[in-house]
C-alpha cells in the first residue's frame, strides 16, 4: 500500500458542478497537507495549503481535513472549464519535511 | 522572477546515449528537487539538494542516474547510458528554507524519450 492513495481518474463533470476531489493516507505523522494543480505540459503548483485538521476557503476552493479518518479534501465549486486539471495532493510530517505526493485525479470539466 | 527554468523542453535520444538535463532554481531558494513523472507511478522524488548539497539520493532508481549542483543557481541531472524506460518527464523544483522544504515551485519540466 502506498503512503498515498489518490484515484487518478479521470472525473468529468459539468460546467457549474461542485467536484470533490480526495486523497487517504497511512501516516498518521502527517501534519502539513497541500494540493497541487497540474496543467497539461506544464509542472504542477501550490493551490491549498493547510496544517493539521479543518478546513480552509480560497475563493471556489474549499481544502479540508479529516486526520481522524486519514482522509483530505479538495471542493471546487462552481467549476470551470479553466479548472480542468490534474490536482496532486501532497502532505509532510513537519515543515521541513519534504512532501509525498499522490498520483493526481484527472478531472475535466465540460461546457 | 522568471520561476524555475528547465532545459531542454523535450529530448529525444536512441538508447544507450548521455542524456543531461538542466535546472536554474529560483534565486534565494535553498532546496533544489529533481522528480519523474510517469502515468503508471506518477511523481517520483529522485534527489534533492539543502545549499548545493545531496540529502537524499535514495530515489534514484540506478547508477546511470547522477545529479549535481556546483552552484546555488545550477543543477543537473545526468542519465549514462539511457534506456527506454528513462522515457518520462522531469521535473525540476525548487523551495525557500523560510517555508520549510513543503512549498514547491516546479519548472515546465523536460519530456525525455529514449527510443
Amino acid at each position: 500500500q502506498k503512503e498515498v492513495e489518490q484515484d487518478p481518474g479521470p472525473l468529468s463533470v459539468p460546467e457549474g458542478a461542485i467536484v470533490s476531489l480526495n486523497c487517504t493516507y497511512s501516516n498518521s505523522a502527517f501534519q502539513y497537507f497541500m494540493w497541487y494543480r497540474q496543467y497539461s505540459r506544464k509542472g504542477p503548483e501550490l493551490l491549498m495549503y493547510t496544517y493539521s485538521s479543518g478546513n480552509k476557503e480560497d475563493g471556489r476552493f474549499t481544502a479540508q481535513v479529516d486526520k481522524s479518518s486519514k482522509y483530505i479534501s479538495l471542493f471546487i465549486r462552481d467549476s470551470q472549464p479553466s479548472d480542468s486539471a490534474t490536482y496532486l495532493c501532497a502532505m509532510a510530517i513537519g515543515g521541513s519535511y519534504i512532501p509525498t505526493f499522490g498520483r493526481g485525479t484527472s478531472l475535466i470539466v465540460h461546457p | 522572477d522568471a520561476g524555475v527554468i528547465q532545459s531542454p523542453r523535450h529530448e529525444v535520444t536512441e538508447m544507450g546515449q548521455e542524456v543531461t538535463l538542466r535546472c536554474k532554481p529560483i534565486s534565494g531558494h535553498d532546496y533544489l528537487f529533481w522528480y519523474r513523472q510517469t502515468m503508471m507511478r506518477g511523481l517520483e522524488l529522485l534527489i534533492y539538494f539543502n545549499n548545493n548539497v545531496p540529502i537524499d539520493d535514495s530515489g534514484m532508481p540506478e547508477d546511470r542516474f547522477s545529479a549535481k549542483m556546483p552552484n546555488a543557481s545550477f543543477s543537473t541531472l545526468k542519465i549514462q547510458p539511457s534506456e527506454p524506460r528513462d522515457s518520462a518527464v522531469y521535473f525540476c523544483a525548487s523551495s525557500p528554507s523560510s517555508s520549510g522544504a513543503n512549498v514547491l515551485t516546479f519548472g515546465a519540466g523536460s519530456r525525455l524519450t529514449v527510443l
